[in-house]
């Protein structure tokens, strides 16, 4: 099936760092979504993002919605060594198939 | 109670047996949604139950039968499955089928002998 394009694969950083990740699409997305997923645990939603533009916060997380609605951005400041997971995008695409694509993941190793 | 429950955590399995897996949240959510997911992959939609009733069969083999008992449970009963289906099975929710965002349990993990 469809998948977004999710880059980079693979990060491995020193702690303290900041990271950042992007999911694009040549389709129109209305809804972003940013997961982190441990070894063994399902993932769980960091961020939902809505609207073309918009910049939202949790915590030391930052994400936003492209504004062609095309592409997504993930940030992470400082980073810490529980940031350690695969993280992953995904989105709905405009239209009536309210079924999430979903980017191949992001895997980020932290050095502390 | 913001979490959704899933178990057993590990099952191991022959290719005759016939097993279950559970999934339960109490968080008023009226949709549910069954992934299978491979190692280092993304999750992959299997089912989704919007208000118990079976909304999406992601073209899902038949040896895998989903049931929602009622809005809080849902299952997934399991027979004569290969090796290749052995997976992470993760079960999600949420308010319902318009909502994008899913909560998702902790999975089981799966194995087929």
């Amino acid at each position: 099936g469809q998948q977004l394009n999710q880059s980079p694969q693979s990060m491995f950083i020193q702690e303290g760092e900041d990271v950042s990740m992007n999911c694009t699409s040549s389709s129109i997305f209305n809804t972003w979504l940013w997961y982190k997923q441990d070894p063994g645990e399902g993932p769980v939603l960091l961020i939902a993002l809505y609207k073309a533009g918009e910049l939202t916060s949790n915590g030391r997380l930052t994400a936003q919605f492209g504004i062609t609605r095309k592409d997504s951005f993930l940030n992470i400041s400082a980073s810490i060594p529980s940031d350690v997971g695969i993280y992953f995008c995904a989105g709905q695409r405009a239209g009536n198939n309210r079924k999430l694509i979903w980017g191949l993941g992001t895997s980020l190793a932290v050095n502390p | 109670d913001t979490e959704v429950t899933q178990t057993p955590k590990h099952l191991v399995m022959g290719m005759t047996n016939k097993k279950s897996l559970k999934c339960e949240q109490h968080m008023g959510h009226r949709a549910m949604y069954w992934y299978k997911q491979k190692a280092k992959k993304p999750p992959e939609l299997m089912f989704v139950y919007s208000y118990e009733k079976l909304s999406i069969n992601e073209s899902v083999p038949s040896r895998f039968s989903p049931e929602c008992p009622n809005s809080s449970l849902l299952n997934l009963h399991l027979h004569a499955l290969q090796p290749e289906d052995s997976a992470l099975y993760l079960c999600a929710s949420s308010h319902d089928r318009f909502d994008n965002e899913q909560f998702f349990g902790p999975g089981t993990r799966l194995t087929v002998l």
